[in-house]
């Protein structure tokens, strides 16, 4: 039963366009979300995270938005660059108190120069 | 700082074989924890601590043992390796549990 899903295996954008990464989930008391970036042979590293009393974070070219009625969250990165390619996870803190992360299944994105 | 360091990075293990996977981190973080990537799946919890004395299992505990002895260290132990294991481990840290976690290179483990 995947909490968190990522239902986009990958995706293809030009260089300079919009990449917009989506990401559904099925725990209405998840209350923190983050988004972590991973490029090949390394570690997961921490992109951009959003509290579930905000809809929306930016930092620079990211931000992600915050649809809790939809369970729906999603990171656009404006304007996508060739070093933006690499695997995203969503990723949802669980709401138990246990500090879990709950990963989706990732979405391979790839910027095209 | 070092960050959160993962050895070895890769290892071929043979079925039933044994094998410890070492983790340490440097940023006197009190939460811990152990996934596994496999293709399609994303990562995995196998096991977590909140702090040196305590762990708590994950999603996918089954056949992987952990201790915490240390804030530093949370070793992952394969007591008899199986095919299935076959996959990439990380390692993550974190000040707190639900805190932005930080992970180590990863290990590649290959069980034949």
């Amino acid at each position: 039963d995947q909490q968190v899903k990522q239902n986009s295996p990958s995706l293809s954008v030009q260089e300079g366009r919009i990449s917009i990464l989506n990401c559904d989930y099925t725990n209405s008391m998840f209350d923190y979300f983050l988004w972590y970036k991973k490029y090949p042979a390394e570690g997961p590293t921490f992109l951009i995270s959003i509290s579930s009393i905000k809809d929306k974070n930016e930092d620079g070219r990211f931000t992600v938005f915050l649809n809790k009625s939809a369970k729906h969250l999603s990171l656009h990165i404006v304007p996508s660059q060739p070093g933006d390619s690499a695997v995203y996870f969503c990723a949802a803190s669980d709401p138990g108190n246990t500090g879990k992360l709950i990963f989706g299944q990732g979405t391979t994105l790839q910027v095209k120069p | 700082n070092a960050g959160v360091t993962q050895t070895p990075k890769f290892q071929v293990l043979k079925t039933g074989q044994s094998m410890t996977l070492q983790c340490a981190q440097d940023m006197n973080h009190e939460y811990m924890s152990w996934y596994r990537q496999d293709p399609g799946m994303g990562l995995r919890l196998i096991h977590y601590s909140v702090g040196a004395g305590i762990t708590d299992q994950g999603e996918v505990p089954n056949g992987y043992n952990v201790s915490r002895s240390t804030t530093e260290d949370f070793p992952l132990r394969l007591l008899s390796a199986a095919p299935s294991q076959t996959s990439v481990y990380f390692c993550a840290s974190s000040y707190a549990g639900g805190e932005t976690q930080y992970f180590g290179p990863g290990t590649r483990l290959l069980v034949l």
